[in-house]
């Protein structure tokens, strides 16, 4: 079993839809959770960080954390044809001596006018 | 802002040369990484820094190697370029063991 799990898509959706991505992962000692949106031939953008369970809101952008079921999401309002990316979970355990970080395989969007 | 640059965009190099890509970041971080991105197989990690002169390797450190000697700057370097080391380069920072990472625009290397 992969330790991130992300469909890969591509997700094909209308201007003006909500969009929900998500990861799931099997290591419970995943703390640290964050959403990157990359557009074609560039570096992924950090979008979203959270280390807790729960909702995180940030403009259109909403991050999900569920720490029991080890899933995350991420949900974008009123999508854009600028949201057109791939968006990569990514997770963080770290501790004494140690430092974990593993990423999704990306999943691809696009938002049609 | 944050801000990750890369030496170059694109680069072509034939098999067998030695390929030096390097990073520099101006936010102070501990922390600095080389990924490279390949269609379906996502990010993998090549190596990474915490620290000045520090280096651990990654999922995948054969044929690479690493040169940490300021704080602001990372390079990677292949020693004989071959053709599977054709890939999306990636270079990213952060400031801390459970800090975010931030990333670099990206360096696409093709190898002839």
């Amino acid at each position: 079993q992969k330790e991130v799990e992300q469909d890969p898509g591509p997700l094909s959706v209308p201007e003006g839809a909500i969009v929900s991505l998500n990861c799931t992962y099997s290591n419970s000692a995943f703390q640290y959770f964050m959403w990157y949106r990359q557009y074609s031939r560039k570096g992924p953008e950090l979008l979203m960080y959270t280390y807790s369970s729960g909702n995180k809101e940030d403009g259109r952008f909403t991050a999900q954390v569920d720490k029991s079921s080890k899933y995350i999401s991420l949900f974008i309002r009123d999508s854009q044809p600028s949201d057109s990316a791939t968006y990569l979970c990514a997770m963080i355990s770290s501790g004494a001596g140690s430092y974990q970080l593993t990423f999704g395989k990306g999943t691809k969007l696009s938002v049609i006018p | 802002d944050v801000k990750v640059t890369q030496s170059s965009r694109y680069l072509v190099k034939r098999t067998g040369e030695k390929v030096f890509l390097e990073c520099v970041q101006d936010m102070d971080h501990e922390n600095m990484f080389w990924y490279r991105q390949d269609p379906g197989l996502g990010l993998r990690l090549i190596y990474f820094s915490y620290d000045v002169k520090m280096k651990e390797k990654g999922d995948i450190p054969e044929g690479y190697s690493v040169s940490r000697e300021k704080k602001e700057r990372f390079s990677l370097i292949l020693e004989s370029a071959s053709t599977n080391q054709t890939s999306m380069y990636l270079c990213a920072s952060s400031p801390g063991t459970g800090g975010q990472q931030y990333f670099g625009p990206g360096t696409r290397l093709t190898v002839t």
